[in-house]
């Protein structure tokens, strides 16, 4: 089985922060993303990287910064954390690139900015 | 712009009863479409995507290219069918998501 980890269930953070969310995959998969779940909003892309050093925007990359220097970790950097970034974080691998292959989903990062 | 639409925020159906779940896209080409699912305290995981024309949990979808939809259906509602669905779109190397829809079985 696909196993995507990430590193924080919870986090609370005070505005104004640098905040790391780390995602770690095992499966050797090339693609990695990050999105973003809020309520009435579904899932909406922040970043996402098909190789190793590789990183492309998503539909809101504003005040988010990501970095993959291995292929297995895909790390998701908020530089300065404002209260309209609370939400909740999903990181998800993918085996190849290309859209239609199937993303896994890592148990996702609820974080709160206070 | 590319866009899937899920119209209903809240499905809420009795057991037995059949589902149907509405997914609506905007594209011109011909997509890969796909629902993910995700039941309480889980992760979000694939149910089921156009290309293989599988039933999944008894679940099917199908595309309709004049209606540019790919509705979710199940004939008989279990109360384990109680979840978030997203209905999700390929386009350029990612997927594209539906703000997603509650579903709730009552017994």
């Amino acid at each position: 089985d696909v196993k995507v980890t990430q590193s924080s269930r919870y986090l609370v953070k005070r505005t104004g922060e640098k905040v790391f969310l780390e995602c770690v995959q095992d499966m050797d998969h090339e693609n990695m993303f990050w999105y973003r779940q809020d309520p009435g909003l579904g899932l909406r892309l922040i970043y996402f990287s098909y190789d190793v050093k590789m990183k492309e925007k998503g539909d809101i990359p504003e005040g988010y910064s990501v970095s993959r220097e291995k292929k297995e970790r895909f790390s998701l950097i908020l530089e300065s954390a404002s209260t309209n970034q609370t939400s909740m974080y999903l990181c998800a691998s993918s085996r190849d690139r290309g859209g239609q292959e199937t993303q896994y989903f890592g148990p996702g990062t609820r974080l709160l900015v206070l | 712009a590319q866009r899937v639409t899920q119209p209903e925020k809240l499905l809420s159906v009795f057991k037995g009863a059949p589902v149907e779940l509405k997914c609506n896209y905007s594209y011109s080409g011909s997509p890969e479409l796909f629902w993910y699912v995700q039941y309480s305290r889980q992760r979000l995981q694939l149910l089921l995507r156009h290309i293989s024309r599988e039933s999944i949990k008894g679940f099917t979808a199908d595309l309709n290219k004049g209606e540019t939809s790919f509705h979710l259906k199940k004939p008989f509602a279990q109360e384990e069918d109680s979840a978030m669905y997203y209905c999700a779109m390929e386009y350029g190397n990612k997927l594209v998501f539906g703000a997603g829809t509650i579903l709730r079985v009552k017994s």
